[in-house]
Parts: structure tokens; sequence; C-alpha cells
């Protein structure tokens, strides 16, 4: 099973400011294969980005992603006040697929 | 419009059953993936099995094997999740999710873009 650490667990932070959370997989995974996802309270996830890097669609260009092999990030370049949610990274490079554990923007 | 909605989450007791339903529309469900993933009171997601197109393969997580069974109608548009052997920590939101495996430039794209929005199951005495 490919283990998903994400990091930090949570943020404050101010709208405005720039963001970039972490996801560390304990193996390699095809970037093609690890998504982004926001979660709000009460909420159904909502895919974010694809293959580590391809905006769903409707996804403002500010929350982008990068990475390859064991390490991938999410980053948001100016925080709105939307953007305070808890995100989940996720692989589907092999069975179970799996979620890290989240990492929690809160407002400062 | 693209939908997905859950059905029959409730309240069972230790060692009962459930049945699960997810209802697609909007979609050619019969060309999709479909997941079932589950969110514990205050905790992350987790997921929890998937199925093929037309049935023909079902995978899922340690934790629940041999006591779930995922399968699908695609004649009535319709996701299921048998639950047997019901545990105090299967207690969770349950959501059907779509996978889409998109080809594009010689490589395979795999992500969840429709979920619905969710089933509660609590299990407990």
């Amino acid at each position: 099973e490919i283990v998903l650490t994400q990091s930090p667990g949570t943020l404050s932070l101010s709208p405005g400011e720039r963001v970039t959370l972490s996801c560390r997989a304990s193996q390699s995974v095809s970037s093609s294969y690890l998504a982004w996802y926001q979660q709000k309270p009460g909420q159904a996830p909502r895919l974010l980005i694809y293959g580590a890097s391809i905006r769903a669609t409707g996804i403002p260009d500010r929350i982008s992603g990068s990475g390859s092999g064991t390490d991938f990030t999410l980053t948001i370049s100016r925080l709105e006040p939307e953007d305070f949610a808890v995100y989940y990274c996720q692989q589907f490079g092999s069975s179970p697929y799996t979620f890290g554990q989240g990492t929690k923007l809160e407002i400062k | 419009e693209v939908q997905l909605v859950e059905s029959g989450g409730g309240l069972v007791q230790p060692g009962g059953s459930l049945r699960l339903s997810c209802a697609a529309s909007g979609f050619t469900f019969s060309s999709y993936w479909m997941n079932w993933v589950r969110q514990a009171p205050g905790k992350g997601l987790e997921w929890v099995a998937n199925i093929k197109q037309d049935g023909g393969e079902k995978y899922y997580v340690d934790s629940v094997k041999g006591r779930f069974t995922i399968s699908r109608d695609n004649a009535k548009n319709s996701l299921y999740l048998q639950m047997n052997s019901l545990r105090a920590e299967d207690t969770a939101v349950y959501y059907c999710a779509r996978e889409t495996r998109a080809y594009t430039y010689y490589y395979y794209y795999y992500y969840m873009d429709v979920w619905g929005k969710g089933t509660t199951v609590t299990v407990s005495s």
C-alpha cells in the first residue's frame, strides 16, 4: 500500500497570502495518477488537480500543482476567503487507492 | 446535469447489514469505473472499493474485504455497496464517486471528478 503523508496538518493564514501544501508518497507514484481535492465542512470533496499539475474544469489559475516521484505540492498563490478548507492528495498508482490525511487551511 | 445521489444509510447494530445505493444521471454510467469512498466523523477520506464498467473487476481496501460487496446495474444507472458484519469503525459518510480515466498525449490520467453528497452509516447498539 502506498502511504501519502501530507504536511503540515494545519495552517493558519490570511487572505492574500501564498501557501504551499506538501504530499509525500512512501514509494514513487506516476504523476498521471496523483490528484488533489478540496473539501469544505458538510460537503463532498471537489477535484482541483489531476495528473499532478492539470487543473480540473473551473479551477482558477491561482491554484497549481507540481511534483513527481514521491514529492508533490499544491500551491495557492493568493488565498481567497473561499480557499479555507481541507485539502487531500490521492494516488491511483496502485490498489488500494489511498488519500493523504489532509491539510486544513484556516483563517488567521 | 451530471449527478450522483446516494441513499440507504442509517443506524444499524454491530454485526448487521446495510445496502447503499447510488443513482447516476447526466452521463453514460456504463462507461465509467465507479468508487465508494468513506469518511469517519472528524476524519479524512478513505477509499473503500471500486468496480469496472462491466462489473468484471472489483477491488477493495483490506479492512472491508470479505464483508462488503460492490456491484452495479448499468441498465438502472446504479451503483451498490452491500455491507455485512458491520462494525463500529464502519461508521462514516459514504460517498460514491465517478472515476475518469482519460487518455491524452500518450498518458492515462485517473481522477474522481464527480461525487455524490454522501449517505451516513452509523453502526451502534
